[in-house]
């Protein structure tokens, strides 16, 4: 079964641009989850998507946004983008049911100038 | 709000020597999961604890689950340079409806010297 796939794997881009990143789940999997991680900082929670509905938010600007498609891909979206925007940025799907574990893609390292 | 306190933040072992992370939530917990992430990799899976005062084992690491569902640890007895990353823990929370969250600890972040 193939794993969570994360695309692009690096991106560099100039303050004020935006940015989408794409993640595919497990095939089977209808939730999935963004996380923001930084040195030190963590896993820093986005927000979770199930069956196309935002379920859980974490505490981001309004700037960081996403969405979830009928096949439970997931696209996340920053705009106008600062240099502490600058992460590893993960993704992760799972069952979303009782006693699941998450599956985590490789991540997007997100590099902002 | 809801917090996990995962403790040390790092630490910096002999090879051989055991090591020891802990986790403290504010608030009982569903469950409780453990990641763990290499160097330039991403978390993974390693176990989930249900049931208060579990323990459960993995070779050389020893997961377990408080009796009130608030704290966790993770023991790794004679470390070896393969143990070399930062271990997560995250609280799992449930309610009605298949509504969920998980709240992450800070990581502990082990080194091994060969």
């Amino acid at each position: 079964k193939a794993g969570v796939t994360q695309t692009p794997r690096y991106l560099i881009k100039t303050r004020g641009q935006q940015v989408t990143l794409s993640c595919s789940p497990i095939s089977g999997h209808r939730s999935v989850s963004w996380y923001q991680q930084t040195p030190g900082q963590g896993l820093q929670f986005l927000f979770e998507y199930f069956s196309e509905t935002q379920r859980n938010k974490g505490n981001f600007p309004g700037r960081f946004s996403g969405r979830q498609f009928s096949n439970s891909r997931s696209e996340m979206n920053v705009s106008t983008l600062e240099l502490g925007d600058s992460a590893l940025y993960l993704c992760a799907s799972s069952l979303y049911v009782r006693n699941t574990e998450a599956f985590f893609g490789q991540g997007t390292r997100l590099t902002v100038v | 709000g809801q917090q996990v306190m995962q403790i040390p933040q790092y630490q910096h072992v002999q090879e051989g020597e055991d090591f020891t992370t802990y986790c403290n939530s504010s608030t009982t917990l569903s469950n409780i999961q453990w990641y763990k992430q290499r160097p330039g990799g991403h978390p993974v899976f390693l176990i989930q604890l249900v049931k208060s005062g579990e323990v459960k084992k993995q070779k050389r690491l020893t997961f377990q689950f408080g009796e009130a569902k608030k704290n966790s640890s993770l023991h790794i007895t004679a470390t070896q340079t393969t143990d070399v990353g930062t271990y997560f823990c995250a609280g799992v929370k449930e309610w009605a409806g298949n509504n969920r969250k998980l709240i992450w600890g800070l990581g502990t972040s082990l080194a091994v010297n060969p």
